[in-house]
């Protein structure tokens, strides 16, 4: 158990345009979800934390308006680059609490953008 | 600001050795900590947890252990196999499980 996707796995896009990438938590409901992103060679960087139902918490120096974070449900949540640039190419990851092992975050995949 | 290190980039290990991970921490507010295996464009797999109530976890082939006075942790791998060959990285929050931070990882290599 405890399986969570993420779609797509990667995105190449033009700056300007807008992306959105999908979080689901497929055999559990996620009472909490986390979007975090990582350049090449670094660690994973929190960027926001989201309940469902509720606004998103951002880390200091992400900038809501830009990093849009919908949780409409307990199995989804939804990350929305808007008017991407090519400084936001990295990589994107989700994760969500809630699975087998308490206090445990159980990560997606990743998602690959690529803002040319 | 690192509050999660890992000083280590890169670990070589025989197969059937044991491989040994080391943490460290500076934010005395953390209480849950976690271990993470990563392959390159993959998101990372759950290893081992361990609450700052204790200072040892095992799960199979992994054990985790938590020095709280040094703020330091390990993981250790025992026997360790080709297929453990990732990174791994260290994860530690205030408030059991929720905005984990992150060690930059440490690429553990074991060779046949």
């Amino acid at each position: 158990g405890a399986v969570v996707s993420q779609h797509p796995s990667w995105v190449i896009c033009k700056s300007g345009t807008s992306v959105k990438i999908e979080c689901r938590s497929l055999d559990f409901q996620a009472t909490t979800m986390f979007w975090y992103r990582q350049f090449p060679k670094q660690s994973l960087m929190l960027m926001a934390t989201s309940n469902e139902g509720s606004k998103a918490t951002y880390e200091q120096g992400v900038e809501k308006d830009k990093f849009l974070i919908n949780h409409a449900s307990l199995t989804l949540s939804t990350l929305t680059v808007t008017s991407a640039h090519p400084e936001d190419s990295s990589f994107y990851i989700c994760s969500a609490r809630g699975g087998p092992v308490t206090d445990t975050q159980y990560f997606g995949p990743g998602t690959r953008l690529t803002v040319l | 600001d690192q509050q999660v290190k890992q000083n280590s980039p890169s670990l070589s290990v025989q197969e059937g050795r044991i491989s040994i991970l080391n943490c460290d921490y500076t934010n005395s507010m953390f209480d849950y900590f976690l271990w993470y295996k990563k392959y390159p464009a993959e998101g990372p797999t759950f290893l081992i947890s361990i609450s700052s109530i204790k200072d040892k976890n095992e799960d199979g082939r992994f054990t985790v252990f938590l020095n709280k006075s040094a703020k330091h942790l390990s993981l250790h791998i025992v026997p360790s196999q080709p297929g453990d060959s990732a990174v791994y990285f260290c994860a530690a929050s205030e408030n059991s499980g929720y905005a984990l931070n992150f060690g930059k990882g440490t690429s553990l290599l074991v060779t046949p």
